[in-house]
């Protein structure tokens, strides 16, 4: 298994601003994943974040909005930027072990004014 | 062909009674099938999953079964408790060390003493 810390828990932000998400591991991964989750909605796979290598990012996100960074194999972060009411949203970073088994951080709870 | 479709969207139980969720698949790559709990506020956890080289897995009072060539698989909760109710998410991903996994689109169980 694997314990996973998300930081911040929740942040309310303004219109056009930025806000870096981070997602501590307390082993060392090989990959990690960004989900977006909408109240009472199911996840959706925002990138995948293989250290040492470029992020993938799934259809519909591109990097200049989510920019990505994954400097070791125990940390990531995710940028959401120039920020509209549209992003308000659950962010959720999961690990994936061997086997396809994933484990979740308790996810950054979005709000944009 | 990467659909998961789960159903029911919602669901209330009785104390002590079985919660059945249904999903569905369309991929026969898929041969990893995690059901994952969450409850409010918080991150997915996983709790309990299965490979097709099995038709059921039980683990206490969860069980999954599994229909391969229907391409079906279903939670069952026995002697449900109010302290089961959350959402549940079944997923499915295919062979190799960290694939991505695909999610249904999650059934909100009450259970009600």
């Amino acid at each position: 298994s694997a314990v996973i810390s998300q930081k911040p828990s929740r942040d309310i932000c303004q219109r056009g601003t930025s806000l870096t998400i981070q997602c501590q591991v307390d082993s060392q991964v090989t990959m990690m994943f960004w989900y977006r989750q909408q109240p009472g909605q199911s996840l959706t796979l925002i990138a995948t974040a293989n250290q040492g290598s470029e992020a993938t990012y799934e259809s519909g996100f591109v990097i200049d909005k989510f920019p990505i960074s994954r400097p070791n194999l125990t940390f990531s972060t995710l940028t959401v930027s120039n920020m509209s009411p549209e992003d308000s949203s659950i962010y959720l970073c999961s690990v994936g072990l061997v086997g396809n088994i994933q484990y979740f951080g308790a996810g950054t709870r979005l709000s944009v004014l | 062909q990467q659909q998961v479709k789960q159903s029911p969207q919602s669901l209330i139980v009785q104390k002590g009674g079985i919660s059945i969720i249904n999903c569905a698949y369309e991929n026969t790559a898929f041969d990893y099938f995690p059901w994952y709990q969450q409850f409010p506020g918080k991150g997915p956890a996983l709790l309990i999953a299965i490979r097709p080289d099995v038709s059921e897995k039980k683990e206490g009072r969860f069980t999954i079964s599994f229909n391969k060539s229907a391409k079906q698989f279903s939670l069952h909760i026995m002697d449900s408790q109010p302290g089961d109710s959350a959402t549940y998410f079944c997923a499915a991903s295919p062979p190799g060390g960290y694939q991505k996994v695909t999610f249904g689109t999650g059934t909100k169980l009450q259970v009600i003493p």
